[in-house]
Parts: C-alpha cells; structure tokens; sequence
C-alpha cells in the first residue's frame, strides 16, 4: 500500500467495552510503534514491535492494554474494559528498522469511551 | 519526566514572515531530531531531521538548529504560508534505542 493504514478511523464505546484497533503498517516496513495522543498532549509512546523480537511494551499504560503482530506486518491493539480517560487518537507508525530511521504515520484512530 | 518540551503551545504570525518553532530537551544521549507536522484529522508527516553531528539542515522553506550545548533546537519557516498552519512536533532519539521522544507540540497559525 501507498502508506500507513488505520482502522476504523473512528470508534465511540461504552465504558466497560472491549475495542480492537487496527494498523496496516508500509510493505516492507519491519518496525512498527503505537503512540496515544490524549487531548492537549504530545504523542506517548505504546508498545514497539521490531521483526520477530519481543516487543516493548514498557509504554502501556495498564494490563488492560496489549498489542499483537501477526506476520510481522498487521498489528491490533486491544484495550479491554475501556475507560474514559482510554478516549484519545490512537497513532501507528512503521519505519525500517531503527537506526534515524522516519517514521511514517497512520491516519489514527480516534477512539471516544462514553 | 518530560524530556523534550516545547513550551509554545501555539503560535501566529504573518504570511510571508519567518516562523520559529522551539524545542528543548534534557537526555544528551539523544542524537537524532526530528520535525513533524500535523493537520487535523491526519497522522503526523515526516518534515526535517537533523543529526548531532550536524548544527544546521536546510531543505527549501524550512530549517533546522540544534544548539547541543544548550540541549536546544528550532525550526525556521520562511516564508510562512497560510498552508503551514498546523501542529508541530518535534520528536528526539538516542539511536542506542528505538524509542522516539515526543513534544507537545506547538499550533502554528499563518494569517494571510
């Protein structure tokens, strides 16, 4: 593909729900990161995967969040039992592997827990 | 723990003038800079970078400083074209590791 896809690009949830989010990283790009964008903030670093390496995951926020890499290429985040500080724009980004590499950006997800 | 701050949260000036957008950072282990910018309802587009090696990198209208003595780096836009009216972040890495440092970023408004 062209570039970085994300789906959905919006997403409204009760609170207790379970979501999944959905990116499709550039071909070819071994490295893939999650970034939280809460209201008024900077990006926050998620979760890292980089080939077949565990990932990092030291950017999570709670257990309630956890990440997957299929095939080293689509990623899903999940966010189970959803709260409402969970409501931020949710931004996958792909990059060869790192080493000052660009990182490219996905549309995001813009997820509000009600 | 903020280790890259950008302390403008916004920003207004005139088309046609110079635009300068601040950063600083804490961590001297970071030694690769990086501007983003960013339209609503879009994911962030890669603008300029800039390695510790380097003091200056210059790519058309924009322009990067990195002052590694004051931990400190700016981004020079000029002319300002209602069209750079965005949200701009600027992003930091220590290439020991992978994890790429975020501002907060700074809204840019270019009144024409």
């Amino acid at each position: 593909g062209a570039g970085v896809s994300q789906s959905p690009s919006n997403k409204v949830t009760e609170k207790g729900k379970d979501v999944e989010l959905r990116c499709d990283p550039i071909s070819g790009h071994t490295a893939l990161y999650w970034y939280r964008q809460s209201l008024g903030q900077g990006l926050e670093f998620l979760i890292y995967f980089q080939g077949n390496s565990a990932p990092d995951k030291s950017g999570l926020p709670s257990d309630r969040f956890s990440a997957e890499r299929t095939g080293g290429s689509v990623s899903t985040l999940t966010i189970q039992r959803t709260q409402q500080e969970d409501s931020a724009v949710y931004l996958c980004a792909s990059s060869l592997p790192s080493g000052q590499e660009t990182q490219y950006f996905g549309p995001g997800t813009r997820l509000l827990v009600l | 723990d903020q280790q890259v701050k950008q302390n403008s949260p916004s920003l207004s000036v005139q088309e046609g003038r110079i635009s300068i957008l601040n950063c600083d950072y804490t961590n001297s282990m970071f030694d690769y800079f990086l501007w983003y910018k960013k339209y609503p309802a879009e994911g962030p587009t890669f603008l300029i970078s800039i390695s510790s090696i380097k003091d200056k990198n210059e790519d058309g209208r924009f322009t990067v400083f990195l002052n590694k003595s004051a931990k400190h780096l700016s981004l020079h836009i000029v002319p300002s074209q209602p069209g750079d009216s965005a949200v701009y972040f600027c992003a930091a890495l220590d290439s020991g590791t992978y994890k790429y440092i975020f501002g907060t970023g700074t809204r840019l408004k270019v009144l024409a």
